[in-house]
């Protein structure tokens, strides 16, 4: 049990979708991400939220569109995707995001298809 | 900018053999560093981790150095399990403005009973 939790885990969507990913966080962190995981590919973080506001947005399409309403959870917004957009999307979340020790909890994922 | 690279996979191991993951990186500063681990059909799992130079992370008979001189932080245990296949991903953060973590790409262990 990691305290981060995420739905669904598994989805299927078509190119012309709109689905949207949420995680949530149990642990009274101030810190949270989306990292997409492909194959043979390093993690590849995707967006950073503290205390609510967006402070990294890694070169991201537009299609896919982060929200983070309170400090516990946090959503992925996706629309027209492609099929190089299948991939495993975790989310994470720490107690910062500044100091470096930090340890990241993340949750199960949301393996993603886009057909 | 940072790097962590990690020995290529797949690891094919006998139950109760010695592994030794290798791990490489490089950053400025003085980088904290990391190993996770994702088993089948999970998210990742922090394993250990080591904030500062010659401090050793250890957890579940897993352990790791932290080695300034060679800039490295391999992953030991001394008789694997079963239980231990998984995929072991080896990380570093540089911390101040540089929060992010860095992966390496990640290798998978397969324990055969």
């Amino acid at each position: 049990e990691t305290g981060v939790t995420q739905t669904p885990r598994h989805l299927v969507m078509g190119m012309t979708n709109k689905k949207s990913l949420k995680c949530e966080q149990h642990l009274g962190h101030n810190a949270m991400y989306w990292y997409k995981q492909s194959a043979k590919k390093p993690l590849e973080l995707m967006f950073v939220y503290s205390l609510e506001e967006r402070v990294e947005n890694n070169s991201v399409p537009s299609r896919f569109s982060p929200e983070c309403p309170n400090s516990s959870h946090l959503f992925l917004h996706l629309h027209t995707l492609q099929p190089e957009d299948s991939a495993l999307y975790l989310c994470a979340s720490s107690q910062e995001f500044l100091g470096g020790g930090e340890t990241q909890y993340f949750g199960p994922g949301t393996r993603l298809l886009v057909l | 900018g940072d790097s962590v690279t990690q020995m290529e996979g797949p690891v094919t191991l006998s139950e109760e053999a010695c592994l030794t993951i290798n791990c490489t990186y490089t950053a400025t500063g003085y980088p904290s560093l990391f190993w996770y681990v994702q088993y089948p059909g999970e998210g990742l799992q922090l394993l250990l981790k080591a904030t500062k130079a010659d401090d050793k992370g250890s957890n579940k008979g897993f352990e790791a150095t932290y080695r300034k001189e060679t800039t490295s932080f391999h992953l030991e245990k001394g008789s694997v399990q079963v239980s231990d296949s998984a995929v072991y991903f080896c990380a570093l953060s540089s911390g101040g403005s540089n929060y992010k973590l860095t992966f390496g790409k990640g290798t998978l262990l397969t324990v055969n009973p």
